[in-house]
């Protein structure tokens, strides 16, 4: 079946410094692949997503593309805000509706 | 636009008690999705309504779980008895359409604990 794996946390960097959080999924087919965050008391917010190989999605600085070589959709930041402290997880979407999410890595960005 | 509610926030029930889950998707959204997250594990899908239907409830744990949509508004989501396991977060979402990349809305879960 479907699968996502997800480097596990926690993250802690300090304002500024660059992220990188892996993300690589296992589909039959060509899935749909997403970047969701959950701030602190709040739900699941969609940050980012890719339809279809070699796709960018980007939302608040924040980049993933999809790999369909390496089954791969990494998310990077250049330069992290404290701001950015929230719980990431990525998830894909196969060709049914519902989804699929890795564990999720809870990133801390200090002053 | 208001987005999609989950009530409670909070739920603290004994073993063998009964909890019900409530829903309001984002109106006028057809689909409507619950998720589980269980303490440190990936998010998992339970069912997914069209509308009034079950379109698919493969991820149910057991049937201690029921999940209903009277009228296509609104979904409750019950557990009777409770168990240990049972405790996390449930999360709802809904969408306007299916498509693959149609994005799903989440409400901001139920923290269920079962002492």
């Amino acid at each position: 079946g479907d699968s996502v794996t997800q480097m596990e946390g926690p993250v802690t960097l300090s304002e500024e410094a660059f992220l990188t959080i892996n993300c690589t999924y296992t589909a039959t087919g060509y899935p749909s692949l997403f970047w969701y965050v959950q701030y602190p008391g709040e739900g699941l917010q969609l940050l980012l997503k890719a339809t279809k190989a070699d796709d960018k999605g980007s939302n608040k600085g924040f980049e993933a593309t999809y790999r369909k070589e390496t089954t791969s959709f990494h998310l990077e930041k250049g330069s992290v805000q404290v701001s950015d402290s929230a719980v990431y997880f990525c998830a894909l979407r196969g060709s049914n509706y519902k989804l699929t999410f890795g564990k999720g890595t809870l990133l801390t960005v200090n002053p | 636009e208001a987005g999609v509610t989950q009530f409670p926030s909070h739920s603290v029930i004994e073993k063998g008690q009964t909890v019900t889950l409530r829903c309001d998707p984002i109106s006028g959204h057809d689909n409507l999705y619950w998720y589980r997250r269980v303490m440190g594990k990936e998010i998992k899908f339970l069912l997914h309504f069209v509308k009034e239907s079950k379109q698919d409830e493969s991820g149910m744990p057991n049937n201690r779980f029921l999940a209903e949509r009277t009228g296509g508004t609104y979904s409750t989501l019950k557990v009777q008895p409770a168990e240990l396991e049972d405790s996390g977060v449930y999360f709802c979402a809904s969408s306007q359409v299916r498509d693959r990349g149609g994005e799903q809305f989440f409400g901001p879960g139920t923290r269920l604990t079962v002492l």
